[in-house]
């Protein structure tokens, strides 16, 4: 139990469907993250968000739609995706946004898949 | 961002020390060291962080040389359970830090 909890675990979803992501931190921390991992590839930084404004969005397609209600709570909003979009989607918080390395908690992740 | 390179594989064996080094030639002053451990569909979870010499805490030692550029990350005793992907991140202040594609630790019974 890392603090972070991302629901659902699993999701499998067609192309046409709307579906979310939620993640909940019960840290008291003030940035919360989204990251994309696919199979056999790096983690990707998707969005960041810093006392709920969104401060980073690394280029990502805007079939992928955050949302940061409270510094507590964090949606990825998910739409008319590609198969290419099935991946393990991790959510992540810290501390203060200028976080060092080591105070990243992460969830343990949604699996994403796009038939 | 220092760079970071790490062998992509290992294997051990249940009971044996592993030891996992990573070079960061460029690393800057103000950097740390930290390793993430990952187990299949779960996220990254800290382990240690160093700035230099020596770091132990409950689950790992960290072994850092006086010119920073290297260090390495030792597990002792392995078990089944150790078999991860363990990654090493170099920065500071940076949540941009980049997880690389770690070394896949496998131990076998």
């Amino acid at each position: 139990e890392t603090g972070v909890t991302q629901t659902p675990r699993h999701l499998v979803m067609g192309m046409t469907n709307k579906k979310s992501l939620k993640c909940e931190q019960h840290l008291g921390h003030n940035a919360m993250y989204w990251y994309k991992q696919s199979a056999k590839k790096p983690l990707e930084l998707m969005f960041v968000y810093s006392l709920e404004e969104r401060v980073e969005n690394n280029s990502v397609p805007s079939r992928f739609s955050p949302e940061c209600p409270n510094s507590s709570h964090l949606f990825l909003h998910l739409h008319t995706l590609q198969p290419e979009d099935s991946a393990l989607y991790l959510c992540a918080s810290s501390l203060r946004l200028v976080a060092e390395a080591g105070e990243l908690f992460f969830g343990e992740g949604s699996r994403l898949t796009v038939l | 961002l220092a760079k970071t390179t790490q062998p992509i594989s290992m294997d051990s064996y249940e009971g044996q020390e592993v030891n996992i080094t990573c070079s960061h030639n460029n690393i800057a002053t103000n950097d740390y060291i930290t390793w993430y451990q990952q187990f299949p569909s779960q996220g990254p979870r800290f382990i240690i962080q160093g700035y230099k010499t020596k770091v132990t805490n409950e689950v790992a030692s960290l072994f850092i040389p006086a010119d920073r550029k290297s260090s390495t990350l030792s597990l002792p005793r392995v078990s089944l359970s150790d078999t991860a992907v363990y990654y090493c991140l170099v920065g500071r202040n940076d949540y941009k830090l980049s997880f690389g594609a770690g070394t896949t630790v496998t131990v076998r019974a």
